[in-house]
């Protein structure tokens, strides 16, 4: 199984703050590496699927970047409704995919 | 308005079964494919099982294969997992979420989810 990798594990930032989550894989997938946003009690929500592209509705302030092993997540301005635990997912051994262990991002 | 709606958790004691339930409507639930997707409390999400859209291609992780069976009935627009030999691992939030495109597999939308709870 490909192996997905988030840092940090946690993260505490200030509203207005850049924010930047990392995801590496255990090998090559490629582009394909989605994101997702979970609050607590709801099911996760896509926000970034195929390494770059944002999912409608999601607002622009979201943005995934990377190829290959390494990848990115990117909030440009935080929002007070951002703070939430993040997921990436890869879809390169579909059906068979697996997930990274999260990323909680708190406000400080 | 696409929507997935998970019903048939509850509490089970170890070895026992129960068979869950997810209601699709919103688009065309026959031209999807599907998967089940579950959350242990406070862990991460861990994929249990796809189904293809005609039911002719189904997956499973090796944490639940020979014990769960996932099937979808398309004219009751329904997804199905009957889970059998149930364990305390298998305690988890248990979400349905449609496979926007069969072989890229990002998933949108998921379920609310259902709780299944595995206790004696």
């Amino acid at each position: 199984d490909i192996q997905m990798t988030q840092s940090p594990s946690s993260l505490s930032a200030s509203v207005g703050d850049r924010v930047t989550i990392t995801c590496r894989a255990s090998q090559s997938i490629s582009s394909y590496l989605n994101w997702y946003q979970q609050k607590p009690g709801k099911a996760p929500k896509l926000l970034i699927y195929a390494a770059s592209s944002l999912q409608s509705g999601v607002p622009s302030r979201f943005s995934g970047s990377g190829s290959g092993t390494d990848f990115t997540l990117t909030i440009s301005s935080l929002q007070p409704e951002d703070f939430a635990t993040y997921y990436c997912q890869q879809s390169y051994s579909t059906p068979r995919i697996t997930f990274g262990q999260g990323t909680r991002l708190e406000i400080k | 308005e696409v929507q997935l709606v998970e019903s048939g958790g509850g509490l089970v004691q170890p070895g026992g079964s129960l068979r869950l339930s997810c209601a699709a409507s919103g688009f065309t639930f026959s031209s999807y494919s599907m998967n089940w997707v579950r959350q242990a409390p406070g862990k991460g999400l861990e994929w249990v099982s796809y189904i293809s859209s005609s039911s002719s291609t189904i997956y499973y992780a090796d944490s639940v294969k020979g014990r769960f069976t996932i099937s979808r009935d398309n004219a009751k627009n329904s997804l199905y997992l009957q889970m059998n030999s149930l364990r305390d691992e298998d305690t988890a939030v248990y979400y349905c979420a449609r496979q926007v495109v069969a072989a890229t597999g990002w998933f949108d939308p998921w379920g609310q989810g259902t709780l299944v709870t595995v206790s004696s």
